[in-house]
């Protein structure tokens, strides 16, 4: 069963910083280009990063360009999700997804980060 | 970056009705767009993408339609699973973009 679980997520102040992780499973996680999503409270969806299969591109949502970096390892079959400098308004729950561009997805169920004095 | 408007945010409907829901793109994303439903709790799920593809599973009440910058998913006859909120998104360029949504309630 090809699944994806996320994990990181907490309350921090702002300014603070937050790593999260994603943990892939059921398929070959190093064949695939990967991507963070996340999804404010009460709110709609907002794509934040992607990554290549390789590590070789990466992309980010100008909102988040510059405080978080996308990285992965793949003989963990880990992607991981860096972020610095963050803000009341990076407050949701954050997925990781594989195939945003194909019909072959996969959603992880998000784990919550709070941003808050 | 891309601008996805979908209209309505939200829409009153009944069980057997036939429902068109629009996406209109700030600029050309071809054929490069995906339509997701989500209920409460949930994460999403892909009902098109291609603009007009069904995935395998997807039932064939939901089809997907394209016309210049103006996408359109229709429920061919609403059923009351149906209900909750759908998004469009383009995967033409980044950074990819997703509409704010548009809510399905009774």
């Amino acid at each position: 069963q090809e699944q994806l679980v996320e994990s990181g997520g907490g309350v921090v102040q702002p300014g603070g910083s937050l790593r999260l992780s994603c943990a892939a499973s059921g398929f070959t996680f190093k064949k695939y280009a990967m991507h963070w999503v996340r999804q404010a409270p009460g709110k709609g969806l907002d794509w934040v990063a992607f990554m290549s299969y390789d590590g070789g591109s990466v992309y980010y949502a100008d909102s988040v360009e510059g405080r978080f970096t996308i990285s992965r390892d793949n003989s963990k079959d880990t992607l991981y999700l860096q972020m610095n400098n963050l803000r009341l308004e990076d407050t949701a729950v954050y997925h990781c997804a594989r195939g945003l561009s194909s019909s072959q997805q996969v959603w992880g169920q998000g784990t919550p980060v709070t941003v808050s004095s | 970056e891309i601008v996805m408007t979908q209209s309505p945010a939200t829409l009153s409907v009944s069980p057997g009705e036939r429902v068109p829901l629009s996406c209109r793109a700030s600029q050309s994303v071809g054929r490069n767009l995906a339509w997701y439903q989500q209920k409460p709790g949930q994460t999403p799920r892909l009902l098109i993408f291609g603009a007009s593809t069904r995935p395998t599973g997807v039932p064939a009440r939901f089809s997907g339609s394209e016309s210049g910058a103006e996408f359109t998913l229709t429920i061919s006859s609403l059923q009351s699973e149906d209900l909750g909120v759908y998004y469009c998104q383009q995967y033409n360029s980044w950074p990819y973009t997703f509409g704010q949504g548009t809510k399905l309630e009774i």
